[in-house]
């Protein structure tokens, strides 16, 4: 199992561009969750979803948008990126319910500039 | 409304020593509380949880972590650091949403 991978790993933008993060488990995992690191605020959770063709909003959603068309790959975008988006982001997935249902697995993080 | 305090941006001991890292929480209800380490250019990983039972919960690496309900306190115990201990250690509160507290860093000096 390859477990939780994120493409890409780093990425430079320029203000106002858009992209997408692309997030894949291969855990048959139930929950998937966007968060974004930033020095001295531990993580924040972005969108969260708790199954194919669901999203919900966590605690600092604005400027992204998110889609989980597959239940293995759950999609962050932003559709026009400001230098306050300039972060480490994770994604993590959770397996379905049963032992172990709320230990949170994390991907190695994409590193975005935003300039 | 739920939220997890790490007091201590920065923790150093010698290697050989004890190590506590120092986490208070709130939460209304019983609390699912965890320990996730982040080493350098790496995501987190799991290190332990408390959901019910034992106060003392045993983790991965020989950590080890103490639930106090009357001080609401989750603190994570190492009896002896060792250098590749030094990492980022965040405490979270929640069931299928977490909140993380902002992170101490440890470093273990040889």
């Amino acid at each position: 199992n390859a477990g939780v991978t994120q493409t890409p790993k780093f990425r430079v933008l320029k203000t106002g561009q858009s992209m997408t993060l692309l997030c894949a488990q291969d855990m048959n995992h139930e929950y998937m969750y966007w968060y974004r690191q930033d020095p001295g605020m531990g993580l924040r959770l972005i969108h969260y979803s708790v199954g194919e063709g669901t999203t919900a909003k966590g605690e600092v959603p604005d400027g992204y948008n998110v889609s989980r068309l597959k239940k293995q790959n759950f999609l962050l975008g932003l559709e026009s990126a400001a230098p306050s988006q300039t972060s480490v982001y994770f994604c993590a997935s959770t397996p379905p319910q049963g032992i172990g249902w709320e230990t949170q697995y994390f991907g190695p993080g994409t590193r975005l500039l935003v300039l | 409304a739920q939220s997890v305090a790490q007091p201590e941006d920065q923790v150093n001991v010698a290697e050989g020593n004890p190590l506590t890292v120092k986490c208070t929480y709130s939460v209304s209800g019983n609390p699912y509380l965890f320990w996730y380490v982040q080493y350098p250019n790496r995501g987190l990983q799991f290190l332990l949880k408390y959901i019910t039972g034992d106060n003392l919960v045993k983790g991965s690496y020989g950590f080890e972590a103490e639930f106090n309900k009357s001080q609401t306190s989750f603190h994570l115990k190492k009896p002896s650091a060792l250098v590749s201990d030094s990492a980022l250690y965040f405490c979270a509160v929640g069931d299928y949403k977490l909140s993380f507290g902002a992170g101490t860093t440890v470093t273990v000096r040889a």
